[in-house]
């Protein structure tokens, strides 16, 4: 299995809402990453998870928060969302550590289209 | 630092003709590059990758970039565009020696009939 697998495909919410956006993946990957990407622009990173655990934030909201219940696992909950939080958001897996050399190969999920109304 | 530059943000051929999308880099250190291609509303697939081995990369789809370290270049070509192409394609380098990314700016490839 190769796939990255990210649910629900689209999501509206309101900005007093509470959700959640899941991504899955079965290659034994170790890291695992939380972009961001508006219309026309590039994915920005948000968050980075090396062995289950937090190892970078780019300065996110606190009104994200991420969650990584195994290796195999990634969740983005969000509350109190601002409408210009809509957006792309893409879940991607790498192998091997965060600082090994020539590991940089990331595998993208199809994404998230969210709307905050 | 790190950096990636895409030349264009705009490309438009026609359908049978060659394809060359621009990339520049900045990097302190010997770099892993790659080009991702991204369907409208779809994730990021990876079309190549340079780790260091062979200049002249091979990617998915006919595809294939060329590392030339003096003109901190690569440009993704193809001989023939088709129109399953047109999408938006982004060089990535890797960041901090590690693998973490940074993308260009993107480059949208439109493919005529």
């Amino acid at each position: 299995d190769t796939e990255v697998t990210q649910t629900p495909k689209h999501l509206v919410m309101g900005m007093t809402n509470k959700k959640s956006l899941k991504c899955e993946q079965h290659m034994g990957h170790r890291a695992m990453y939380w972009y961001k990407q508006k219309a026309k622009k590039p994915p920005e990173l948000m968050f980075v998870y090396s062995y289950e655990k937090l190892s970078i934030n780019e300065s996110v909201p606190s009104r994200f928060s991420p969650e990584c219940p195994n290796s195999s696992l990634l969740n983005l909950h969000l509350h109190a969302l601002q409408p210009e939080d809509s957006a792309l958001y893409l879940c991607a897996s790498s192998r091997g550590r965060i600082r090994d050399l020539n590991e940089g190969e990331q595998f993208f999920g199809p994404g998230t289209r969210l709307t905050v109304l | 630092a790190q950096s990636v530059t895409q030349l264009d943000s705009h490309v438009s051929v026609s359908e049978g003709t060659p394809v060359l999308l621009r990339c520049n880099y900045s990097s302190s250190y010997s770099p892993s590059l790659f080009w991702y291609v991204q369907h409208p509303n779809k994730g990021l697939q990876l079309l190549l990758k340079y780790t260091s081995a062979a200049t002249l990369v091979k990617g998915i789809n006919g595809f294939e970039a060329e590392f030339k370290k003096s003109e901190t270049s690569f440009h993704l070509t193809k001989p023939s565009a088709h129109m399953s192409d047109a999408a938006e394609y982004f060089c990535v380098v890797t960041r901090n020696a590690g693998n973490m990314l940074t993308f260009g700016g993107g480059t949208r490839l439109m493919v005529k009939p």
